[in-house]
């Protein structure tokens, strides 16, 4: 089945880049997604990449797609406190067309 | 810009009484959904349509119904509130282009007392 897990929990220096991780299980996924909550709020569509890319840079924002071990990861550079959130991954599965959400990773920025 | 609003941002509600939460996007979006986000169990999807009068069940459709009688607006109902639903709620629109995401909608948290 159609499956995106991320670990829970990142934290990370202001300054620091940040790696947040993802995989997912359908190797058919066309378009793989970051998502960004902040505290109260809905879902902010950050970036997407499409599956025949490895890399996508969006100024302080890299997303890297290995499609072999079927891992999605995002870089933010010189990490804020603004930056502290939810990010949740997410892929369009082949079959239903619907986005698939990781559990999100909440990341702390420390000042 | 894409506009997803959802009606409220914080309800509270006693136990038994029907609740009605209402999405509207306005960028003619032919798909809509509602999810609902609970601590660790991160978004699970409650109900999600494809067209007006369209309905499809989504992972935990118990507790819920839906209504989508124009294109714009999709409707969540609560026909019995109860405790266990106390949550945050979140509607979300795309249109059938498959590179589009979804728009999200700020949120409504329910508390059911």
């Amino acid at each position: 089945g159609e499956d995106v897990e991320q670990s829970l929990f990142l934290s990370v220096r202001e300054g620091d880049s940040s790696v947040i991780n993802c995989t997912y299980t359908d190797s058919s996924s066309t378009y793989l997604y970051w998502y960004k909550q902040e505290p109260g709020a809905g879902l902010q569509l950050l970036t997407y990449i499409f599956s025949n890319m490895d890399m996508k840079q969006d100024q302080r924002l890299t997303v890297l797609l290995n499609k072999k071990d079927k891992h999605l990861s995002l870089r933010i550079a010189d990490t804020q406190t603004g930056d502290s959130a939810i990010y949740f991954c997410a892929e369009r599965g082949s079959n239903t067309g619907k986005l698939i959400f990781g559990q999100g990773t909440t990341l702390q920025v420390k000042p | 810009d894409v506009k997803v609003t959802q009606s409220s941002r914080y309800l509270v509600k006693r136990t038994g009484e029907k609740v009605f939460l209402e999405c509207v996007q306005d960028m003619d979006h032919e798909n809509m959904f509602w999810y609902r986000q609970d601590p660790g169990l991160g978004l699970r999807l409650i109900y999600f349509s494809y067209d007006v009068k369209m309905k499809e069940k989504g992972d935990i459709p118990e507790g819920y119904s839906v209504s989508r009688e124009k294109k714009e607006r999709f409707s969540l109902i609560l026909e019995s509130a109860s405790t266990n639903q106390t949550s945050m709620y979140l509607c979300a629109s795309t249109p059938d282009s498959t590179y589009y995401g979804y728009t999200f909608g700020s949120g409504t948290r329910l508390t059911v007392v």
